[in-house]
């Protein structure tokens, strides 16, 4: 399976915890964006990345939340401090090249993390 | 920021009938995107639209990017029991430098009963 691959799928912390999420983007994908899915809404931007650069984090809250994709390994979502309110779907999707389909993303099954 | 208006919000036909949902935004958009997204799973994209007043199909389904930039609109026809789930429209920029954040709206549900 080539696709967006995501984990944990689930995971459940305690307030106060850390919550971490990985992405790895489909092969030969360079772009790595973070979504985050509220029961019954549609999915929010949150941040937007490229090899050890973010290039978009306008969607991401500036307090508790970061985000990295590395020049080796996963994309990684960090939460720190969860509230209950953090509780949510986070998805991750990739792109491809500009020259094979601009626009598009590419999304993983999602990790869903909930927060006692 | 940018939002999108998608109906209707949820949907409850017939097996056999045609489905028809559309998206309208206050914002001009580049490109338009239909995603599908069963429960548990993530959105998976269905069809993609790069120019206004573009008609695109695939298999059942047709979508089209408004003339105005504003609006786009996703047709089912003949639906089956596996049409079932949430409809997502999305927007995005795209200036040409990148595949920058899409913006979603909050789907349609679609209900088949048999």
């Amino acid at each position: 399976n080539a696709g967006v691959m995501q984990n944990p799928r689930h995971l459940v912390r305690r307030r106060g915890q850390e919550a971490r999420l990985r992405c790895s983007p489909m092969k030969g994908h360079s772009h790595v964006y973070w979504y985050r899915q509220l029961p019954e809404e549609g999915l929010k931007f949150m941040v937007y990345l490229q090899k050890e650069n973010i290039i978009d984090e306008s969607g991401m809250p500036k307090e508790r939340f970061s985000a990295e994709f590395p020049k080796e390994g996963p994309s990684i979502l960090r939460i720190q401090q969860v509230v209950r309110g953090d509780s949510a779907a986070y998805f991750c999707a990739s792109s491809p090249p500009e020259s094979t389909g601009p626009g598009e993303l590419f999304f993983g099954e999602g990790s869903r993390l909930t927060v006692l | 920021g940018q939002q999108l208006n998608q109906s209707p919000q949820s949907m409850f036909i017939q097996e056999g009938e045609d489905v028809s949902m559309n998206c309208t935004s206050s914002s001009i958009f580049n490109t338009w995107l239909w995603y599908k997204q069963d429960p548990g799973e993530g959105p998976v994209l269905l069809i993609a639209l790069y120019k206004a007043g573009e008609l695109t199909s695939n298999g059942r389904l047709t979508a089209q990017f408004g003339i105005t930039r504003k609006d786009s609109f996703l047709n089912i026809s003949a639906s089956i029991p596996s049409d079932v789930g949430i409809y997502f429209c999305a927007g995005g920029p795209y200036s040409g430098g990148g595949a920058d954040g899409l913006t979603f709206g909050k789907g349609t549900h679609l209900i088949i009963q048999p």
